[in-house]
């Protein structure tokens, strides 16, 4: 992996329903990884910044684990509701490139009711 | 607390025109980043000011140049329009230039280019 790459790119659950997606990035290197929640007509917030292999944070009914050995990081939400539809962006920066992130494309998340 | 701002939140402009972007950081923050948002991708970096000076530069060319000024805020120039500059740029503060730390994002300028 050279990119920060997520999937899919988006993504129907019914209310209710739980789901997950998946944020791939370059291993080597690794310095943190970052998941940012971006609601229509709002600004990007940041959810989660993950540092440590294993790691897992959580905040609500959304929560997010790190693989910093093979490049991965899952985000989960348990039981979505309709507040929950977003696309959620995840991104890497580089160690020694301060935080310069190189994001993904996305997951755009519709709940519907 | 003021969060990020920025203005104006929506620019037309045509092509071969300049124009200036402006981004006031969340309070306490030293550090401003810009981001390209083109439809259908994640935000692109542009570039990253810090102590009034360029630190980072992701793959635009030169008619993209900024400034940052000493109470941190920050504005973003494009020179020569093109249509492929019509995006929503985004600005982002954060404290200090490590990685660990989150970034605030303002709501974007939306700049069309005809």
């Amino acid at each position: 992996i050279l990119n920060v790459e997520q999937s899919p790119q988006s993504l129907h659950v019914q209310e209710g329903d739980s789901t997950n997606f998946t944020c791939s990035f370059p291993s080597s290197n690794f310095y943190a990884l970052h998941w940012y929640r971006w609601e229509t007509a709002k600004s990007p917030e940041a959810l989660f910044v993950m540092t440590l292999n294993g790691d897992e944070k959580k905040k609500g009914r959304i929560s997010a684990t790190l693989n910093t050995k093979e490049g991965y990081s899952y985000l989960y939400i348990k039981g979505s509701q309709p507040e929950d539809s977003a696309t959620y962006l995840c991104a890497s920066p580089r160690r020694a490139a301060g935080n310069k992130l190189t994001f993904g494309g996305g997951t755009r998340v519709l709940v519907k009711p | 607390d003021a969060g990020v701002t920025q203005s104006p939140t929506h620019l037309i402009k045509t092509r071969g025109q300049q124009v200036t972007l402006r981004c006031s950081p969340k309070s306490g923050h030293d550090t401003v980043s810009w981001y390209q948002q083109a439809l259908g991708q994640g935000p692109q970096f542009i570039f990253q000011y810090y102590e009034e000076e360029e630190r980072q530069r992701g793959n635009f060319p030169d008619r993209f140049s900024g400034h940052q000024f000493p109470n941190y805020s920050s504005e973003l120039n494009v020179n020569a329009l093109l249509l492929g500059d019509s995006a929503l740029y985004l600005c982002a503060s954060s404290l200090r230039l490590i990685g660990e730390e989150k970034l605030f994002f303002g709501s974007g300028t939306q700049l069309s280019v005809l």
